[in-house]
């Protein structure tokens, strides 16, 4: 089944503790993306990436880093989670072809406390 | 700085009823997606418009972009309980829909 996975789905942690968030997809797509979600402000584009070692920012990237070694995983890193940061994240895949748009997955929630 | 706009930001609406969402956007583009969220649940790929005048159809809803005026509509003809969900449309500046900007999100509530 063609589909995008992220772990974990639920996630509290404390403020300072690094955290990873993995994504996966297995449909071959090109292109890459983080989105944040909270309440009355929609999705927000954290980071996205092109390709293999290529990646660039959103709207909101500062807090979050990110890196695509391989093209099928595209892991997002919070150094030093703060509370601001608690949220609901996900990922996506696009096969980069305007036909598309993205395909997302079942989204994470982190709060961080 | 593009802003993408949607009202009403909460709707709530009798089965058999109709209505529209608005979508309206701040700089020029032909490239519009819809999308719903369920609640608790990940995003799901409504529509796809690509063109000034470009309309799409799925069961209840009907998709339309209008460029010129920046606006897209999403309008709902006879509701069911199962059309309740959150709608987003979002825009793409790149042409490769690689940096999607979204709307803040209409909930659509259909009540019995």
């Amino acid at each position: 089944e063609a589909q995008v996975t992220q772990n974990p789905r639920y996630l509290i942690t404390v403020t300072g503790k690094k955290l990873t968030v993995t994504c996966s997809q297995n449909m071959n797509h090109e292109y890459m993306s983080w989105y944040r979600q909270d309440p009355g402000l929609g999705l927000r584009q954290i980071y996205y990436s092109m390709n293999v070692e290529v990646t660039d920012k959103g709207d909101v990237p500062e807090g979050y880093k990110v890196s695509r070694k391989e093209k099928r995983n595209f892991p997002l890193i919070l150094e030093s989670p703060s509370p601001n940061q608690t949220s609901l994240y996900f990922c996506a895949s696009s096969p980069g072809d305007r036909f598309y748009g993205y395909t997302f997955g079942s989204g994470t929630r982190l709060t961080v406390v | 700085e593009l802003k993408v706009e949607q009202n009403p930001l909460f709707l709530s609406m009798q089965e058999g009823k109709n209505y529209t969402i608005y979508c309206n956007y701040s700089t020029t583009s032909d490239r519009l997606y819809w999308y719903r969220q369920d609640p608790g649940k990940s995003l799901e790929s409504l529509f796809v418009l690509l063109s000034n005048g470009a309309v799409k159809q799925e069961g209840r809803l009907m998709a339309s972009l209008d460029t010129k005026a920046r606006l897209s509509t999403l309008h709902i003809t006879a509701a069911v309980h199962d059309l309740s969900a959150t709608y987003f449309c979002a825009v793409d500046l790149t042409g490769t829909a690689s940096k999607l900007t979204f709307g803040t999100g209409t909930r659509l509530q259909v009540t019995l």
